[in-house]
């Protein structure tokens, strides 16, 4: 079976900092030039919310302190200069031949 | 502007058969290019992909669901239904309708979400 990770579990950071979280697939997402790996914002009572696909590109309408990075197995989502609205559960989709979601990474302010 | 909206009942019975809608406005889900998926979300955990229809009816599972899971399109109504039978109390979740493209396979729309609680 394909196995997602996530680190780590949750993060603590201050306002004006980076946050930093980790997706790894226990099978490569890359076909072709395309990493078919997304990351998602989930806040309470709301349904998730696309920031980026294809690991790097940005959904529109979502800041530009939002990125991904990575191909084949190994992905990041790093937020620059945390607000407090970025207070969330971050979650990474890759896809292979269906899709997946990994476990989860809570955010918090420090 | 293509929104979802999920419907059905709150409460269901262990062994019965959950049936959930999604209603679609502003767009076809006839048309091309897109799968409309249901993903659930069981309290204190993390999201579930439960599975897929596109518009040609051709469907896709959760492979731990697929002996309990139906999707289906009704194009006069521009609606997508879920049954999922034989529900225990670990089917209790908020359930989503997504929309995903196939050109991204990232879930761009999504419905605001109903809560189901498997409980006699």
């Amino acid at each position: 079976d394909i196995v997602v990770t996530q680190s780590p579990d949750s993060l603590a950071v201050s306002l004006g900092e980076r946050a930093t979280i980790n997706c790894k697939s226990s099978q490569s997402v890359l076909n072709g030039n395309k990493n078919y790996l997304a990351w998602y914002q989930q806040k309470p009572g709301q349904p998730p919310n696309l920031l980026i696909y294809w690991a790097s590109t940005r959904e529109s309408g979502v800041p530009d302190r939002f990125s991904g990075s990575g191909s084949g197995t190994d992905f990041t989502l790093t937020i620059n200069s945390l607000q407090a609205e970025d207070v969330a559960v971050y979650y990474c989709q890759p896809y292979y031949t269906t899709p997946l979601f990994g476990p989860g990474t809570r955010v918090e302010i420090k | 502007q293509v929104q979802l909206q999920e419907s059905g009942p709150g409460l269901v019975k262990p062994s019965q058969t959950l049936s959930l809608t999604c209603t679609v406005s502003g767009g076809s889900i006839s048309s091309g290019n897109y799968y409309w998926s249901w993903v659930r979300l069981p309290a204190g955990k993390g999201l579930e992909w439960v599975g897929r229809v596109y518009s040609t009816g051709y469907t896709n599972f959760k492979s731990s669901l697929k002996s309990r899971v139906t999707i289906s399109l009704d194009t006069s109504k521009n609606q997508v239904s879920l049954k999922l039978n034989s529900v225990t109390a670990a089917d209790s979740a908020v359930y989503f309708c997504a929309r995903s493209s196939m050109k991204t396979y990232a879930f761009d729309i999504w419905g605001q979400g109903t809560v189901v609680t498997v409980s006699s």
